[in-house]
């Protein structure tokens, strides 16, 4: 069965920091979703990756799939107090939405 | 309005009750999905519905039965509620046209069980 590690389990930064949080696989992907969630409450879209390599990026943050397909990386670029809530990585392997998420990084930004 | 509905939005019921929860989608989406997420175990898919016929279990579907009442309807029903069904439920919709697709969530419906 699909697995899918997500890291780190929490994070707190800085204000105005960067920061990265991963997502791998145990299997080649047809998609790989992210969303973010606040606290207690509904899931909020920010980016679905497809083909190998693409990257993408919605205000100061840019997600990427590697070529195999197997990993991703969700970055934020300066981070605001907006930014913080629990990001979720959920994998498609088999192209019909039935996502298998990852146990989510929480993140805190401090001002 | 939102374009994935889920009522009630928080319910508290006793052990051995029945309760259901609702699912209402204004996408026009064909594929439907229930999820169940606790604490340090992310979400996890219980059943999922292709079309108004076509009902499947997911992962952990132990204790729980769906029924597709329409395109735009899907609900979960808990026969007879335990305890560690106590968990927030969401209900997700895509569409099966044109390759791999957006799924979108509803905003949850917190279940406890005492």
């Amino acid at each position: 069965s699909q697995e899918l590690e997500q890291s780190p389990q929490s994070l707190i930064v800085q204000e105005g920091k960067n920061l990265t949080i991963n997502c791998t696989s145990s299997k080649t992907l047809y998609g790989l979703y992210w969303y973010k969630q606040k606290y207690g409450e509904g899931l909020i879209f920010l980016m679905m990756l497809q083909k190998g390599g693409e990257e993408k990026s919605h205000e100061k943050i840019t997600a990427k799939l590697d070529e195999k397909k197997q990993q991703s990386s969700l970055h934020i670029t300066a981070s605001q107090p907006s930014h913080a809530g629990i990001y979720l990585c959920g994998a498609d392997d088999t192209g019909f939405q039935k996502l298998v998420f990852g146990t989510g990084t929480r993140l805190l930004v401090s001002p | 309005d939102a374009d994935v509905t889920q009522t009630p939005r928080n319910r508290i019921t006793k052990t051995g009750k029945r309760i259901m929860l609702e699912c209402s989608q204004t996408k026009g989406h064909d594929r439907m999905y229930w999820y169940r997420q606790d604490p340090g175990l992310g979400l996890r898919l219980i059943y999922y519905s292709f079309d108004v016929k076509d009902i499947n279990k997911g992962e952990i579907s132990d204790g729980y039965s769906v029924s597709r009442q329409a395109q735009a309807k899907f609900s979960l029903s808990l026969e007879s509620a335990i305890p560690n069904q106590t968990a927030l439920y969401f209900c997700a919709t895509s569409d099966s046209g044109g390759g791999n697709t957006e799924a979108f969530f509803g905003q949850g419906t917190r279940l406890t069980v005492v």
